[in-house]
């Protein structure tokens, strides 16, 4: 049973540019939450998506926007990148929504020169 | 609104010390506490939690953590580190469909 996949696992950009990620949930999940992890820091909740819509949200602009699909699958996308989006950013899937019980995916590490 | 503090950014242990990482919670409802581990260039992974069921909770790799209302807190131990213990761990509350918050980590350190 494969776990939370992520690509790529890792990604150089240049300020002004646009990224996606992507992320497949575990087989059985319906939910999948995004983090971002900044160096020395701990995760920080980006979005989480639910039955293709985002259902929550924590404290980050506009620029980051996600989608997720009727497989369950999920982007991540940043537009008009700052050096200080450079961090890992992780998937976490789950079922129904609730984060009891959140399986992470290894990361996305994410460089803007 | 919940948040989540984990005292002591490093801590260092020697082989067969027991490990004591320090996590303290502030929540509005009674809360699920979580602690992960994550190892170099890999993602979280969890260790144990607490969703109001038994205080003392077992984890995987000889991981404990017992749940004290009365300090808030949520404190991790094991009994002899091993130098496959260094790591960071992160502790971590939420409750139903809230989003889980993390603290800023404990990078643990085990010499021989």
């Amino acid at each position: 049973d494969a776990g939370v996949t992520q690509s790529p696992t890792h990604l150089i950009k240049t300020r002004g540019q646009q990224v996606t990620l992507r992320c497949s949930p575990k087989s059985g999940h319906d939910t999948v939450s995004w983090y971002q992890q900044a160096l020395g820091q701990g995760p920080q909740f980006i979005f989480q998506y639910y039955e293709e819509e985002e259902r929550q949200r924590g404290n980050f602009p506009d620029r980051f926007s996600g989608h997720q699909y009727p497989n369950y699958s999920s982007e991540l996308n940043v537009n008009a990148l700052l050096l200080g989006d450079s961090a890992l950013y992780l998937c976490a899937s789950s079922r129904n929504r609730l984060n009891e019980k959140l399986f992470f995916g290894s990361g996305t590490q994410l460089s803007v020169l | 609104a919940q948040s989540v503090t984990q005292l002591g950014s490093h801590v260092s242990v020697s082989e067969g010390a027991l490990v004591l990482l320090r996590c303290n919670y502030s929540s509005s409802v009674p809360p699920y506490l979580f602690w992960y581990v994550q190892y170099p260039n890999q993602g979280l992974q969890l260790l144990l939690k607490y969703t109001s069921a038994a205080t003392l909770v077992k984890g995987i790799n000889g991981f404990e953590a017992e749940f004290k209302k009365s300090e808030t807190s949520f404190h991790l131990t094991k009994p002899s580190a091993h130098m496959s213990d260094a790591a960071e761990y992160f502790c971590a509350v939420t409750r139903g469909y809230n989003k889980l918050i993390f603290g800023a980590g404990t990078r643990l350190a085990v010499h021989p």
